[in-house]
Formats: C-alpha cells, sequence, structure tokens
C-alpha cells in the first residue's frame, strides 16, 4: 500500500466545512482512496473511497488531484459529532492486504 | 439493517489461557477482516478470511489463528496469551462496491490480559 501523510490535527468550527488533506504521492494506479473515521474507542467507520474521479456522498465529499498524489476530504457542515481521528489510506481495490491505518489526523470541531 | 457485532465486549484473561473472539458480519457480506489496535497504536491488520477460507494474514505470530462459518461469522483464537496482546480487537466485514472495498467496523472487543 502507498504511504500516506495527513496533519497530525485541525480544528474546524461547527457549521463550517471542514478539509482535511491527504498526500499519497507514491499510489499506484490501481490502489484507491479511502477515508475512514475513528471517534474515540469505537470501531473505524467507513466515509467514502475513489479512485480517479470526485465522489460524494451522504456524509462527505472526495476530491482527488489529477496525477492522484494528493485528495481532500470535505465535510460541508461540521458538527461537534464530527470530531474524530481521519484516516486517509491508498489500497489496492481486491481488499487482499487489508487496510493499513497510520496515525490520522486528529479533527476537533470548536463550538 | 444490523451492523457488524462482535462478543464479549470485554474479555479478562490470564497470561498463557487461551482467548476466542466472536464476530458476525453485515448480513451479505462473506469478507471478515481482523485488526489489532493496541493502546497508542494505530490498527493493525490481523487476518483475512472469505468464503470460509483465510485469504491472508498480517504480520502476527501463528499463536493468533481463527475461522469463519458457513453463515461467514467469524471466530479469533489467541493462544499461549501474552501481556502484550491486550488490545481492542476490531472485526470488519465488507462488501466490494465499484471496484473499492468498503469495510464496515464492529466496536470491538477489549481484551486485557493479567
Amino acid at each position: 500500500d502507498a504511504k500516506t501523510t495527513q496533519p497530525t490535527s485541525m480544528d474546524c468550527a461547527e457549521g463550517r466545512a471542514a478539509n482535511l488533506p491527504c498526500n499519497h504521492s507514491t499510489i499506484s494506479g490501481n490502489e484507491y482512496v479511502y477515508w475512514y473515521r475513528q471517534i474515540h474507542s469505537q470501531g473505524p467507520q467507513y466515509i467514502i473511497h475513489g479512485l480517479k474521479n470526485n465522489e460524494t456522498n451522504e456524509m462527505a465529499s472526495l476530491i482527488i488531484t489529477e496525477d492522484r498524489k494528493s485528495s481532500t476530504l470535505i465535510l460541508p457542515h461540521a458538527t461537534l459529532r464530527d470530531t474524530a481521528v481521519y484516516y486517509c489510506i491508498a489500497e489496492r481495490g481486491g481488499g487482499a492486504d487489508g487496510l493499513t491505518f497510520g496515525k490520522g489526523t486528529h479533527l476537533i470541531i470548536q463550538p | 439493517e444490523a451492523g457488524v457485532t462482535q462478543s464479549p465486549t470485554h474479555l479478562i484473561k490470564t497470561r498463557g489461557q487461551q482467548a476466542t473472539l466472536r464476530c458476525s458480519p453485515i448480513s451479505g457480506h462473506t469478507s471478515v477482516y481482523w485488526y489489532q489496535q493496541a493502546l497508542g497504536l494505530g490498527l493493525q491488520f490481523l487476518l483475512w478470511y472469505d468464503e470460509g477460507e483465510e485469504r491472508n494474514r498480517g504480520n502476527f505470530p501463528p499463536r493468533f489463528s481463527g475461522r469463519q462459518f458457513p453463515n461467514y461469522s467469524s471466530e479469533l483464537n489467541v493462544n499461549a496469551l501474552e501481556l502484550e496482546d491486550s488490545a481492542l480487537y476490531l472485526c470488519a466485514s465488507s462488501i466490494l462496491t465499484g471496484g473499492g472495498y468498503e469495510q464496515y467496523f464492529g466496536p470491538g472487543t477489549r481484551l486485557t490480559v493479567t
């Protein structure tokens, strides 16, 4: 799996859009970009994933640069419940390797 | 739709004993993954089961083993427990969607080895 780099922590005001960056400059053509989050002591929660195109679902949007070397997860209207550690993972689509979780970004939503 | 369930929630064992952890995937999911999250460390991939077979394992010793049953539920066994096996053990089930594997995690089993 390609190595990903994320900021250690970020703050965002409640109600604002939270933009979480991720660098994956060594990503290979068959690796997807996945985002998960983990609220303290709970199991990780799947958010979104993509290969080349931007993706949107009910939780978030994923913007992948054209060269695929970086991406941004956007939470459009952050709430206090979005405070969590967010993990960006680059992994092949076959599922064989399991997910490699790094240290992630601790996102703190401020009231 | 019920999510991934795990049992027990907490498990306390002494060094040298065996622990058995159980996982029920989301209905329709055939793949089950196991992860270990030790205190202060990231999630580490342990095992992957699909259609009843072990498909891959992470960098863990053979005393970590498991199986997947015909109903796709899974069991993780840890033999000869060591103090450093104390951790949150997470199970995830997955389904292939458009080329990617979304994994859905259970709440975990917290194993404490004394």
